[in-house]
């Protein structure tokens, strides 16, 4: 029944190793959205996608990469993750039609330690 | 000025409580979303609203477009309520603005 999906749920990584965090969705949804949570923060929009077309944030670091293969799966790839990119990474998706976005769906998250 | 401000931030309630969580945003928005985060895991969209007000068993929300203001009511609550809750507003295409989120502690 889950309906986004995110793997793994914990991911520990060492200080510079790259690490990639996965989201899919059985939704069908054409937008799909990456948070970054850290401890007692409200989540912050890293980027999203609205099918193919890739929107990233002004402030979100070059360390940061997005992919999306397809509909479904939506890859976060952290090049040389420091420690303070140690939080929590959610992914979340919605239906769009046009500009208007419907009710966006959250994934349980992935809590990344780095190390 | 935060552009989502919610109230109270911590609030501590006995079990069958009545509550309500308050949030004022500053913006235009196209839409308004309540969503509830329980410790270390991740969030759960409980409402997302335009207009009016909406109901989901005990939870009720509403909203006041003139006014830039939403409240979220508990009914009856309960330990299992015990969550962080946030206010989150659309302001442009698809992006949420959150606010600092309640802490909310339901005690038996």
């Amino acid at each position: 029944d889950a309906m986004v999906i995110q793997n793994p749920r914990y991911q520990v990584t060492q200080f510079g190793k790259p690490v990639t965090l996965s989201c899919s969705q059985t939704l069908n949804h054409n937008v799909m959205y990456w948070y970054q949570q850290k401890s007692s923060q409200a989540p912050k929009l890293l980027f999203h996608y609205y099918d193919k077309d890739f929107n990233n944030e002004a402030d979100t670091p070059d360390n940061f990469q997005s992919r999306r293969p397809n509909t479904s799966f939506c890859f976060l790839d952290i090049r040389s993750p420091g420690l303070g990119d140690a939080a929590m990474y959610l992914c979340a998706t919605s239906r769009a039609q046009g500009a208007r976005t419907d009710t966006q769906y959250f994934g349980p998250g992935t809590r990344l330690t780095v190390l | 000025k935060n552009e989502v401000e919610q109230s109270p931030q911590n609030l501590t309630a006995q079990e069958g409580e009545f509550i309500t969580i308050n949030c004022s945003y500053s913006v235009g928005i196209s839409a308004l979303h309540w969503l509830q985060q329980h410790p270390g895991g991740g969030i759960v969209s409980l409402f997302m609203l335009s207009s009016g007000k909406k109901k989901h068993g005990r939870l009720i929300a509403t909203i006041n477009i003139q006014e830039k203001h939403s409240s979220l009511h508990i009914t009856a609550s309960h330990p299992r309520d015990s969550a962080v809750y946030i206010c989150a507003v659309i302001a442009s295409y698809g992006k949420l603005t959150f606010g600092q989120g309640t802490i909310l502690t339901v005690h038996p």
